[in-house]
């Protein structure tokens, strides 16, 4: 009974690396959502993609770039990682819209030195 | 821009407290209202309020909508120690998609 997976759960990057965050569920969600969360900030919605092959940006999009390539996998890629996207990420999923309950992640801890 | 406001931020309560958490919300074209728990980690479902569900209620938890006042009360009874955590409110309006997360209450319940 899996949910939704996270890879990796922490990482440390130094400012200008690359690096790929994975997100796999296994409950045949159409919906699939990138969130950061921030001391005070709340969870902010990154990208997020509505089925296989198509992907949005959301609020705080800048930075990131994603791919839903596979109905059960959703990619979340920092290209050149910089010290304000240190955060903690989650992926979420759900059936139909976000009206509906959404399941979430572990998180990501990444740290950009 | 659409607003969500959780309040208090923090809360410390003795065992067999009842708390009640607080979420006001400025939006374009409410649509729904979700609370939500998060503990260490990941955020896990509570309830989801709409214009045709005002009130939802699970064991010692109970949440409700009023849609006059813009806002959601979350009531947790009798509190035990498990139930520290994070409460957070979103709130789901205008276009597709959008759903804004408040910033959260942080509960702590001691024996």
């Amino acid at each position: 009974n899996a949910g939704v997976t996270q890879t990796p759960k922490f990482r440390v990057l130094k400012t200008g690396q690359s690096m790929t965050l994975l997100c796999a569920q296994d409950m045949n969600h159409e919906y699939m959502y990138w969130y950061r969360q921030d001391p005070g900030m709340g969870l902010r919605l990154i990208h997020y993609s509505v089925g296989e092959g198509t992907t949005a940006k959301g609020e705080v999009p800048d930075g990131y770039n994603v791919s839903r390539l596979k109905k059960q996998n959703f990619l979340l890629g920092l290209e050149s990682a910089a010290p304000s996207q240190t955060s903690v990420y989650f992926c979420a999923s759900s059936y139909s819209t976000p009206g509906g309950e959404a399941f979430f992640g572990q998180g990501t801890r990444l740290t950009v030195v | 821009e659409d607003k969500v406001v959780q309040s208090p931020l923090s809360l410390v309560v003795h065992e067999g407290d009842t708390v009640t958490l607080n979420c006001s919300y400025e939006v374009t074209n409410f649509r729904s209202l979700l609370w939500y728990k998060q503990e260490k980690k990941a955020p896990t479902f509570l309830f989801m309020l709409t214009s045709s569900g005002i009130e939802k209620k699970s064991g010692r938890l109970s949440s409700i909508l009023d849609k006059k006042e813009l806002s959601s009360i979350l009531n947790i009874t009798a509190t035990q120690t498990g139930d520290s955590a994070i409460y957070l409110c979103a709130v789901e309006a205008g276009g597709y998609q959008k759903v804004t997360f408040g910033t959260g209450t942080k509960l702590q319940v001691i024996p």
